[in-house]
């Protein structure tokens, strides 16, 4: 079975700076890819990053960076330099080794970024 | 830009109802997705469909059914509503491939109904 888990239900920023977004996750596929979304009060699941799990080097997509620590089975979200914009849900999903790419979501983290 | 589009932001049903939620994306991707989401349980999985009349169960499947009868389009029906239905539902997509990007999932804009 998998099992992402985001063990930050909500969280505080000051604008301008750095925030980091865990997220663990426990699979026994050898192969699997880690997820980054991002949900504002809009709605929508925003893509925001990817890891695959045989990637040597950690995942950068402007702002965002993934730090991605297989032994440990973490892949945690760097955001750099907040802007207000970043306030919004944060969700971690896991795709192991199944039929039709199905995605495991962690329970989300709130960012609250602050003028 | 992938682009994936959902019939309604916003819906309102009564008990009973048959409701039809409509999913359409524009890039020609192998793989769709029903999701709700609902406080404090995360997203759930409903139905995935990874080709034309292809449909596979999700987590949650009871109370629902999925149609696909074109590749961009996959529905998602309720066949009689209930109270405890009501929620925001995703729709997503991905290309399908085996190498990390082709997995991404791109989603809707979501669809909240409420069932009174």
């Amino acid at each position: 079975a998998q099992k992402i888990t985001q063990t930050q239900p909500g969280m505080f920023v000051q604008e301008k700076e750095a925030v980091t977004l865990d997220c663990t996750y426990d699979t026994s596929d050898p192969s699997y890819g880690l997820f980054w979304y991002k949900q504002p009060s809009s709605g929508e699941m925003i893509f925001l990053i990817y890891q695959g799990s045989y990637d040597q080097q950690n995942a950068t997509e402007g702002r965002y960076s993934l730090n991605f620590q297989k032994a440990r089975k973490s892949a945690n979200l760097v955001i750099s330099a907040s802007q207000l914009g970043d306030s919004a849900m944060y969700f971690c999903a896991l795709r192991g080794n199944n039929a039709g790419n199905m995605l495991t979501f962690g329970g989300g983290t709130r960012l609250m970024v602050k003028p | 830009d992938v682009k994936v589009t959902q019939s309604s932001r916003y819906l309102v049903k009564r008990t009973g109802e048959k409701v039809f939620l409509e999913c359409v994306q524009d890039m020609d991707h192998e793989n769709m997705f029903w999701y709700r989401q609902d406080p404090g349980l995360g997203l759930r999985l409903i139905y995935f469909s990874y080709d034309v009349k292809m449909k596979e169960k999700g987590d949650i499947p009871e109370g629902y059914s999925v149609s696909r009868e074109k590749k961009e389009r996959f529905s998602l029906i309720l066949e009689s509503a209930s109270t405890n239905q009501t929620s925001m539902y995703l729709c997503a997509s991905s290309l399908g491939g085996t190498s990390g990007r082709e997995e991404t999932q791109y989603f809707g804009p979501g669809t909240r109904l409420l069932v009174l």
